[in-house]
């Protein structure tokens, strides 16, 4: 079975820093895609970031990317130039098939 | 820019009681889901549902549970006798297609059992 372990269940950083969210999964496929989803208090699901396991290339989407080590499993995100309306609960998932696979989630806390 | 509805907000509902919770997908979108959510626990996968018919479904989706596509727009998760466990809040998702596209997740609907 997958497994995605978020090892950080509670982060901080202030506004217009950096941060990166750790996240390590466990999958027997070779082809398959990774997600960043971010769930503000509202508890909404919003799509963050997304990375294909085939590319080399790390994602990039405006003040977020990640960090995808396919050989050790690892997907971590980093926000760049933290802001307050970042502050959400991040979920990384990996895809294979149909469904997702979440994670326990990060809590990130943006002080101003 | 299109999004995933779904409808109601918050249903408070009593043990033994049927539910049945309503998306609406992305109109071009062609593959459904449910997920779920316990309070304070991570999302977890409930079914999918492609041309019709149930594509992969998890050992939550038991037969208290059924999902259907009554038209060309709703996507219906039915819970026929619910039980206080089934407290969550319920996600619907879309897509436009299966592996390599994003699941598009509606607003949620919290549903309480008493």
């Amino acid at each position: 079975a997958q497994t995605v372990t978020q090892s950080q269940p509670e982060m901080s950083v202030q506004e217009a820093e950096t941060v990166t969210l750790s996240c390590t999964y466990d999958t027997s496929e070779n082809n398959y895609y990774l997600f960043w989803y971010k769930q503000p208090p509202s508890r909404q699901m919003i799509l963050v970031i997304r990375q294909e396991a085939y590319k080399q290339q790390n994602a990039t989407e405006n003040r977020f990317s990640v960090n995808f080590q396919k050989a050790a499993k690892s997907f971590s995100l980093k926000i760049s130039d933290s802001q307050l309306g970042d502050t959400a609960m991040y979920f990384c998932a990996p895809r294979t098939g149909d469904k997702l696979i979440f994670g326990t989630g990060t809590r990130l806390q943006v002080f101003p | 820019e299109p999004e995933v509805t779904q409808t109601p907000s918050h249903q408070v509902t009593q043990m033994g009681q049927e539910v049945i919770l309503r998306c609406v997908p992305i109109s071009n979108h062609l593959y459904f889901y449910w997920y779920r959510q316990i309070l304070g626990q991570k999302v977890e996968f409930l079914v999918s549902f492609y041309n019709n018919e149930i594509s992969e479904k998890s050992e939550i989706f038991d037969d208290q549970f059924s999902v259907e596509r009554p038209d060309g727009s709703n996507f219906t998760l039915k819970i026929r006798s619910t039980k206080l466990e089934d407290s969550a809040m319920y996600f619907c998702a879309s897509s436009l297609g299966q592996v390599t596209y994003e699941q598009y997740f509606g607003p949620g609907t919290r549903l309480t059992v008493t």
